[in-house]
């Protein structure tokens, strides 16, 4: 298996536009996470899905941020308008059941100017 | 929700012993260890289950208390590769991981 796919792995834009990153988690794999990565706050949780279902979204940042899963292979998080407060590097990871371990995209590190 | 690392930050020379600690101010059902290189995914170290159950590699042990809802992690007789940032994840019972703050490993020759 390739691994949990990320795409893009960079990603600049400009402050106002639409960013949409893209997740494709381990076949099989039933659980999906989007987390956020910056200096100040570590890894944060934005959201997660068991079974394409999104359980918690409470760490969302605001409106301005959106993540779907549309089938088991795919999950995208959308920021609408995007500020230069984004600018972090968010993974997406996948895994099975609780007891297993979490594997991790390789990433997209997004900067908003 | 996040657990809570200490220390934030630790500076060994090789041969030199280290332990992170993790709590967590909610029930644990498993505790997950990652080590991160600058530039890199998080990479997975070990898992922790309820009952005692381990499953990792490497010459990384660690521990986990369930009543108070601790874990640590220890690192022997370190090596150069050791250094990174180590995060352990507390997972939920409705199947959530969440992240401590990281601990920055240093290991000079």
């Amino acid at each position: 298996d390739a691994g949990v796919i990320q795409s893009p792995r960079h990603e600049v834009t400009e402050m106002g536009q639409e960013v949409t990153l893209r997740c494709k988690p381990i076949s099989g794999h039933n659980s999906l996470f989007w987390y956020r990565q910056t200096m100040m706050r570590g890894l944060e949780l934005l959201i997660y899905f068991n079974n394409n279902v999104p359980i918690d979204d409470s760490g969302m940042p605001e409106d301005r941020f959106s993540a779907k899963m549309p089938n088991a292979s795919f999950s995208t998080l959308k920021i609408q308008p995007s500020e230069p407060r984004d600018s972090a590097v968010y993974f997406c990871a996948s895994t099975t059941t609780m007891n297993t371990e979490a594997f991790f995209g390789q990433g997209t590190r997004l900067t908003v100017v | 929700q996040q657990p809570v690392q200490s220390p934030q930050a630790v500076i060994l020379r090789e041969g030199e012993d280290a332990v992170i600690n993790c709590s967590s101010s909610k029930a644990l059902y498993s505790v997950h260890w990652y080590r991160q290189k600058h530039g890199e995914a998080p990479v997975f170290l070990m898992i922790l289950l309820k009952g005692g159950e381990q499953k990792g590699h490497e010459k990384i042990s660690a521990s986990f208390n369930e009543k108070k809802q601790q874990s640590s992690l220890y690192l022997t007789a370190s090596q150069l590769s050791y250094s990174g940032t180590y995060f352990c994840g507390i997972r939920g019972s409705n199947n959530d991981m969440r992240f401590g703050a990281g601990t920055r490993l240093t290991v000079k020759p």
